[in-house]
């Protein structure tokens, strides 16, 4: 069964803090993503990432940087937590684009910034 | 840039109804939809996923349609059951990129 976790749950932090959320998916995907998710405004894009090394940035990159050291592994770094920063974060992984390129997602990490 | 909309946002079913949940996007130049199932606070659950060389896929007691040339696609959910409550979202992936663009769902109450 495919599998996409995440490294925390739920998570508080407090303002000012540098967050790591750690992502890792058993699926040899190429593509990587992560997202948030605000009610009201639906899931947004932060960054992708197409390959080892690579990063794109997404709709609300502001904030927030990446890295993907290994195939499996996809970080998301919040570099000083904000109280605007509080979200779902959601993060993805797929194969090559286009066509059957079903994206899985993982539980979600719950994020409040105090 | 792609938009996609789901209407209607929320919607409530007595059990055993069937129900029809709509989902639009701007620009038909995509590479395939993905309708995800999402339950409160949790992340999301692929349903079904259709390439744009295809009109329907079906699993089980689900149906999602495609008429890419107008922008559109339906999920059909025959003889609801409380356990499809829940928030139902698409998404399509395109044109021109690797990510997905959201609506942002219809969140179905199906009533005992």
């Amino acid at each position: 069964d495919v599998k996409v976790t995440q490294s925390s749950r739920y998570l508080v932090k407090r303002t000012g803090e540098k967050v790591f959320l750690e992502c890792v998916q058993d699926m040899d995907h190429e593509n990587m993503f992560w997202y948030r998710q605000d009610p009201g405004l639906g899931l947004r894009l932060i960054y992708f990432s197409y390959d080892v090394k690579m990063k794109e940035k997404g709709d609300i990159p502001e904030g927030y940087s990446v890295s993907r050291e290994k195939k499996e592994r996809f970080s998301l770094i919040l570099e000083s937590a904000s109280t605007n920063q509080t979200s779902m974060y959601l993060c993805a992984s797929s194969s090559l684009a286009g066509g059957d390129n079903e994206q899985f997602f993982g539980p979600g990490t719950r994020l409040t910034v105090l | 840039k792609q938009e996609v909309t789901q209407i209607p946002a929320a919607l409530s079913v007595p059990e055993g109804e069937n129900l029809v949940l709509n989902c639009s996007f701007t620009d038909s130049a995509i590479y395939n939809l993905q309708w995800f199932r999402q339950d409160p606070g949790k992340g999301l659950t692929s349903l079904l996923l259709i390439q744009s060389s295809q009109r329907e896929q079906t699993s089980g007691r689900l149906n999602a349609s495609l008429d890419k040339s107008s922008g559109r696609s339906t999920l059909y959910i025959a003889a609801s059951q409380p356990g499809d409550s829940a928030t139902y979202l698409c998404a399509v992936e395109g044109p021109g990129a690797n990510n997905l663009f959201f609506g942002t769902g219809t969140r179905l109450t199906v009533i005992p």
